[in-house]
């Protein structure tokens, strides 16, 4: 399967503990996106790059989100001190930059207890 | 910002007849209109998108149309059949010169329910 591939896919934390989540994009695509998704609503875009670049934040993302892509291919999203809020399923998505479309990784669900 | 409306939350249809989901924008700069379909448990996936410089593209059963000057796009599917059941998301961006999507902004979605 050479789609999105992110790890882990479900991740139960502790209010306050730090959580990390990892995504591979499709090998070829120079894009690469985190989005959020709670139930009932659909995805909250939360950034984006552009090969090890980042290009676009929402202020969604607080100061405990931080997200990396150092060597322009797959990325990490960290989120800090987590809160009950933080509670999601965290979408990674990728595109080419030749075309629009998105291709998203099947989440990694997060509960924060 | 983008802001995104859709409706109905919920669209419940007999088999076999048309489905019709209706979206807003807000941002005149917006040019990319893309649908995705998720189904339960899964991941979104695009399932026909439009550009501004057109007002209509088919697919099949499945139809878009753009009003831009009324800010608003259409998702329309005909002789709809049960595994068309799904949460269909819209959404829409500026596209650049670059041509990639950044930052879709999508709306909260319409469970589309197909009654046997």
């Amino acid at each position: 399967d050479t789609g999105v591939s992110q790890d882990p896919r479900h991740k139960i934390t502790k209010r306050g503990q730090n959580v990390t989540f990892r995504c591979d994009p499709i090998s070829e695509h120079n894009r690469l996106y985190w989005y959020r998704q709670t139930l009932g609503q659909g995805p909250e875009f939360l950034t984006y790059f552009q090969n090890e670049a980042q290009l676009e934040k929402s202020r969604l993302l607080s100061d405990r989100f931080s997200a990396e892509r150092p060597k322009g291919s797959f990325s990490t999203l960290e989120i800090q001190r987590t809160e009950q809020g933080d509670s999601a399923m965290y979408l990674c998505a990728s595109s080419s930059g030749t075309t629009p479309n998105l291709h998203f990784g099947p989440g990694t669900r997060l509960t924060v207890t | 910002g983008e802001n995104v409306e859709q409706h109905p939350s919920t669209l419940s249809v007999q088999e076999g007849d048309s489905a019709v989901i209706k979206c807003t924008y807000s941002d005149s700069a917006s040019n990319y209109f893309p649908w995705y379909k998720q189904e339960l448990g899964k991941r979104p996936q695009l399932i026909i998108d439009i550009r501004s410089n057109v007002g209509e593209k088919k697919d099949q059963r499945i139809a878009v149309t753009l009003n831009k000057t009324a800010k608003h796009f259409s998702l329309h599917i005909t002789e709809t059949q049960p595994e068309d059941s799904a949460v269909y998301f819209c959404a829409a961006r500026a596209l650049y010169s670059g041509g990639g999507a950044d930052g879709l902004t999508f709306g909260k979605g319409t469970h589309l329910i197909i009654q046997p």
